[in-house]
């Protein structure tokens, strides 16, 4: 079946400007997780969703990053006023369900550069 | 605080040659440890070690958990050139967030 998907793939945008990262889990998995990952780096956690809910945003880094999942399925990450220090990979995951004993599956990821 | 640390940082081999790929943990309640291959972007899932499940095989990679040292290994044999990328090793921490090293990056000449 099909795989997680996130578009765009790139995003190029200018400092203070609003981007949308936009993942779409694969069918039936009902947790989605955001992670944000830099050169040389592994992918560091920023939020996940079981449901519609955000049961863990501890990874955030400041209150210009949100995410959303309204209906349980496709979720959003949005950076407002977006810095230089913004740009990565940013990577989404799903599981089929949340818990330490079930595969998070990653998507091919949205590289974002800020100039 | 949740820690993985993998070793080497890079490693560079011919095809044909074997190779071991280490990951050491420290984590408040242990229950699982991934490895993933990461080639461009995305990660692709290899294995899920657990405390029922500590050695797992898949044609000519395979790995073991060590739950008293806490590390594991991912051994590749007969490597080949698509076996290039970068090599992540991951455990669930607080929450369900997965915490990674910083990967190994694995090249395979011809």
């Amino acid at each position: 079946g099909a795989g997680v998907s996130q578009t765009p793939s790139n995003k190029v945008t200018e400092k203070g400007k609003y981007v949308e990262l936009r993942c779409d889990p694969i069918s039936g998995h009902t947790a989605l997780y955001w992670y944000r990952q830099s050169l040389g780096q592994g992918p560091e956690f920023l939020i996940y969703f079981q449901g519609t809910g955000a049961a863990d945003d501890s990874g955030l880094p400041n209150d210009r990053f949100f995410a959303v999942r309204p209906e349980g399925s496709v979720s959003t990450l949005k950076i407002q006023r977006t810095e230089r220090g913004d740009s990565a990979v940013y990577l989404c995951a799903s599981s089929l369900r949340a818990g330490p004993l079930y595969e998070q599956y990653f998507g091919p990821g949205t590289r974002l550069t800020v100039t | 605080e949740d820690k993985v640390v993998q070793s080497p940082l890079s490693l560079v081999v011919h095809e044909g040659d074997t190779v071991t790929l280490n990951c050491s943990y420290e984590v408040t309640n242990f229950r699982s440890l991934l490895w993933y291959k990461q080639e461009k972007k995305a990660p692709t899932f290899l294995f899920m070690l657990t405390s029922s499940g500590i050695e797992k095989k898949s044609g000519r990679l395979s790995s073991i958990l060590d739950k008293k040292e806490l590390f594991s290994i991912l051994n590749i044999t007969a490597t080949q050139t698509g076996d290039s990328a970068v090599y992540l090793c991951a455990v669930p921490s607080y929450g369900n967030k997965l915490v990674f090293g910083a990967g190994t990056i694995l090249r395979v000449k011809s």
